[in-house]
């Protein structure tokens, strides 16, 4: 059972454009909200995370939306570049107890920005 | 400073053969993660140790996985015998899992290795 549900699992966006990635997850007691990003034949990175109590971050470009009546959280990448190309997963967590560092991990999202 | 490190980058191998996958966590961190990748699956938790001791092995596919850690800068994912499916990405992770409050556990990937069973 997929723990984080990611949608659009490809996306196709203009130089310049906004590309937003979505992700919703069930289970309340999750408490921390990554997203990584993953260049081809590298190891996903850390990009920004979040936490519940508060409804947006941002840093730089990149801007996470939190609703937490609505348990979702989206990526806003604005001014997208031909570089930000690459595939971006949302993660939840449940930071505290036995379970303190395990992920579930979205399936994914290809970005693809046009020059 | 030096990532998580990963051996071999690339493997090819025949069905039936033995697998070692082997993985050197960041120095100080105290998790340790193995994730499978694959287009149909994504990315998939295997096992994941802290302070060494296996702390959730369900991820592991059946008996043919085995996961160690003998020390805190060393682990090996083995696949006994291997199969075509197992075919995949496999990523190792570490973090330093802080007390709950904290910051948040950045798990730091390595760049993975690519096995390819034929």
């Amino acid at each position: 059972q997929q723990q984080v549900k990611q949608s659009p699992q490809s996306l196709i966006v203009q130089k310049g454009g906004i590309s937003i990635i979505n992700c919703a997850y069930e289970n309340t007691a999750f408490d921390y909200f990554p997203w990584y990003q993953q260049f081809p034949g590298k190891g996903p990175a850390l990009l920004i995370a979040i936490r519940p109590d508060v409804s947006e971050k941002k840093e730089g470009r990149f801007t996470i939306s939190f609703n937490k009546s609505a348990k979702q959280f989206s990526l806003h990448i604005m001014d997208s570049q031909p570089g930000d190309s690459a595939t971006y997963f949302c993660a939840a967590s449940i930071d505290r107890g036995s379970t303190l560092g395990r992920l579930y991990f979205g399936r994914g999202t290809q970005l693809t920005v046009w020059p | 400073d030096a990532g998580v490190i990963q051996s071999p980058r690339h493997e090819v191998t025949e069905m039936g053969q033995e697998v070692t996958l082997r993985c050197k966590p960041i120095s100080g961190h105290n998790s340790l993660f193995w994730y499978r990748q694959t287009m149909m699956r994504g990315l998939e938790l295997l096992i994941y140790f802290n302070n060494n001791v296996p702390i959730d092995d369900s991820g592991m596919p059946e008996d043919r996985f085995s996961a160690k850690m003998p020390n805190a800068s060393f682990s090996t994912l083995k696949i006994q015998p291997s199969e075509p499916r197992d075919s995949a990405v496999y990523f190792c992770a570490s973090s330093l899992a802080l007390t709950a409050g904290g910051v948040g556990n950045t798990i730091y990937f390595g760049e993975g290795s690519w096995l390819t069973v034929v």
